[in-house]
């Protein structure tokens, strides 16, 4: 049992199109990171929120955007899909920013 | 900005043959170190961390890593692999103050034979 909880497991999406991941973080944790991991590759940092507010943002368009929810779950949203944006969307809860993350199993999207 | 390079991109072990894998990250500062681990068709788990104090650090199933500052790096280490240690390993840091983002390195993927 990953703690972290993240849905869809799966999503196809054509280009142009929106999509929204969600992810619920394990108990006791109130800061939710989100990242990219293409394939071959390791984890790209998207952006980390904490009371409800993003607080630290990676190298990612404004296409990507997060919210995060008073009961620390949150959602990633991505616009305007491209190719380039199919991989593994990972979520990571913690105790604190800074804390050792603890990962969910990720959203696999396919952009076609 | 910090960096992490593994130069291991895929290494390939039989059962009991003694393990390394190289982690070198770019930051002239203070820094918080992880290896991470993701078994097949499982979660990112966390490994081991260096956070302060003794430089050799003991992580779960007999692994270990040595952070050696002077050389900006951060080395897992397992004397004898058993097949169950097939998995991909990620290095990552975070620096400065630790409240920081961690970067991954683009992981190294292991693979033991029986």
């Amino acid at each position: 049992d990953a703690g972290v909880t993240q849905s869809p497991t799966h999503l196809i999406k054509t280009r142009g199109q929106q999509v929204t991941l969600r992810c619920s973080p394990k108990s006791g944790h109130d800061t939710v990171s989100w990242y990219q991991q293409a394939l071959g590759q390791g984890p790209q940092f998207i952006f980390q929120y904490y009371e409800e507010e993003e607080r630290q943002r990676g190298n990612f368009p404004d296409r990507f955007s997060g919210h995060q929810f008073p009961n620390y779950s949150s959602e990633l949203n991505v616009n305007a899909l491209l190719l380039g944006d199919s991989a593994l969307y990972l979520c990571a809860s913690s105790l604190a920013p800074g804390r050792p993350l603890h990962f969910g199993n990720g959203t696999r999207l396919t952009v076609t | 900005a910090q960096s992490v390079s593994q130069h291991n991109h895929h290494v390939i072990l039989s059962e009991a043959a003694s393990l390394e894998l190289g982690c070198n990250y770019s930051y002239g500062g203070t820094v918080n170190l992880f290896w991470y681990v993701q078994y097949p068709g499982q979660h990112l788990q966390l490994l081991l961390k260096y956070f302060s104090g003794d430089p050799l650090v003991k992580g779960i199933k007999g692994f270990e890593a040595e952070f050696i500052k002077s050389k900006f790096s951060f080395n897992l280490r397992k004397p004898s692999v058993q097949w169950s240690d097939t998995a991909e390993y990620f290095c990552a840091v975070n620096a400065g103050t630790g409240r920081r983002a961690l970067t991954f390195g683009s992981g190294t993927r292991l693979q033991v034979q029986p």
